[in-house]
């Protein structure tokens, strides 16, 4: 069956230090993955996708992540977090399935920046 | 990006009654549209496929006779939470795709069923 997994409930780290966000997956086929972000009581925002090319791909709000194959992960990273970036992060895969393109969610980590 | 409108963002309805929620596309026409239900800390569940002109795909586990979808025009999805219970109370989002690489999902529906 095809999954995301994302294994941290919750990511705790300090202001200007880099974090990181995991997510692997299961997917038949070529996957396009993706990162959203949400605010409590809202819809999702993009943060960034990969579809083909380069395996790092830099997103909004200085967002990047790196698709490995072999490891089957797409980790989300920023270089020096804001306290701004407290949110919730879902990890998405794109796959054909019965002739639609479905999209399925990891269980989201809450990324908790502490001044 | 693509903007999608849902509607209401907020509804209390009493036990026994029906909800509608719309989903538009304002500015892209959407043959496919998703609907998802989230439970307080945690994930997107999907729900549902939703195609213009067809009946809807729905997702293992969910009642097609308790979530009416219906996909009448390229760009408005409506949910229709029948015979509302309090189970049902939950934070509903619609997803509207242009293609397989993009994705783009409305504000979100807080149902609350009292």
């Amino acid at each position: 069956a095809q999954s995301v997994a994302q294994p941290e409930d919750q990511v705790n780290v300090a202001e200007g230090n880099p974090l990181t966000v995991k997510c692997t997956y299961s997917v038949s086929g070529n996957p396009y993955l993706f990162w959203y972000v949400q605010y409590p009581n809202r819809g999702l925002q993009f943060l960034l996708k990969y579809i083909t090319g380069d395996n790092l791909v830099k997103g909004s709000y200085g967002f990047e992540a790196e698709f490995n194959k072999s490891q089957t992960s797409f980790h989300l990273k920023k270089p020096s977090a804001l306290v701004s970036d407290s949110a919730l992060y879902f990890c998405a895969v794109s796959y054909l399935s019965g002739g639609y393109n479905k999209l399925i969610f990891g269980a989201g980590t809450r990324l908790a920046v502490h001044p | 990006g693509a903007v999608v409108s849902q509607h209401p963002s907020r509804v209390i309805c009493k036990s026994g009654t029906s909800v509608k929620i719309e989903c538009r596309s304002l500015d892209f026409q959407a043959t496919t549209m998703f609907w998802y239900r989230q439970f307080p800390k945690q994930s997107l569940m999907l729900m549902a496929t939703s195609n213009e002109g067809s009946k809807a795909t729905y997702e293992q586990g969910v009642e097609k006779d308790k979530f009416l979808i219906n996909h009448a025009s390229l760009t408005l999805s409506t949910l229709t939470v029948t015979s509302a219970h309090p189970e049902d109370s939950s934070f509903y989002i619609c997803s509207a795709r242009l293609d397989r690489t993009e994705a783009f999902f409305g504000q979100g529906t807080r149902l609350t069923v009292v």
